[in-house]
């Protein structure tokens, strides 16, 4: 079992919609998950976190953590062609100790059509 | 503040070359990791450093790879006698305090094996 899995994708949306995208990951330990976006050709950009379970919104993206299901979400409400990157989700591996490091899903390709 | 600096943007080696990756963390980071993304994949983690230690070192290939972060100076990821299947961007990330709260990535190096 992969430690953080992503549907590959792409998913495509059209211009407006809300895009829907999720993680699993396997290891109950986790503290704290993000959601990177990365252009291509570009390096991954930080865009949101999160660390207790329910929602959390910044601006047109929610992301949703349940610790039992062990699942994290990212929500893209009136998705922009602008939008169209890989998202990564991440997941911090470890107690907050020496040996905590964030593992990387092979990410989710979205493609906002205008 | 310039972010996370990488050099070289790119790198071009012929087989059997060494390559040097730079990486200078944010100003008040001490935290240093590598990761590496091949085609069409994921974020690899490499390793993970502080200055003048290694922390985590699991992801790193037995052989030809190396990273040092010195007291002073910029990290170094170091690739000896390079083959075909160490192209790849390898992007470094700098923390104040571990991944609890995510990382910053720079730019990335991205080492093409001729």
């Amino acid at each position: 079992q992969k430690e953080v899995e992503q549907n590959s994708g792409p998913l495509s949306v059209p211009e407006g919609a809300i895009a829907s995208l999720n993680c699993t990951y396997s290891d109950r330990g986790s503290q704290s998950f993000f959601w990177y976006r990365q252009y291509s050709g570009k390096s991954p950009e930080l865009i949101m976190s999160i660390y207790s379970n329910g929602d959390k919104e910044d601006g047109r993206f929610t992301a949703q953590l349940n610790k039992a299901s062990q699942y994290v979400s990212l929500l893209i409400r009136d998705s922009q062609p602008s939008d169209s990157a890989t998202y990564l989700c991440a997941v911090n591996m470890g107690y907050g100790g020496a040996t905590n490091k964030l593992i990387f899903g092979t990410g989710t390709l979205l493609a906002v059509q205008p | 503040n310039a972010g996370v600096m990488q050099n070289p943007r790119h790198l071009v080696r012929r087989r059997g070359q060494e390559a040097r990756l730079r990486c200078s963390p944010m100003k008040g980071h001490s935290h240093v990791y590598w990761y590496r993304q091949l085609p069409e994949e994921g974020l690899k983690f490499m390793v993970y450093l502080q200055k003048e230690n290694i922390i985590d070192e699991s992801g790193m290939p037995k052989e030809r790879f190396s990273a040092e972060f010195p007291k002073e100076g910029p990290s170094i990821l170091r690739i000896q006698q390079v083959v075909r299947g160490d192209s790849a961007a390898y992007f470094c990330a700098s923390s104040h305090e571990g991944a609890l709260n995510g990382y910053t990535f720079g730019s990335g190096t991205r080492l093409t094996v001729v």
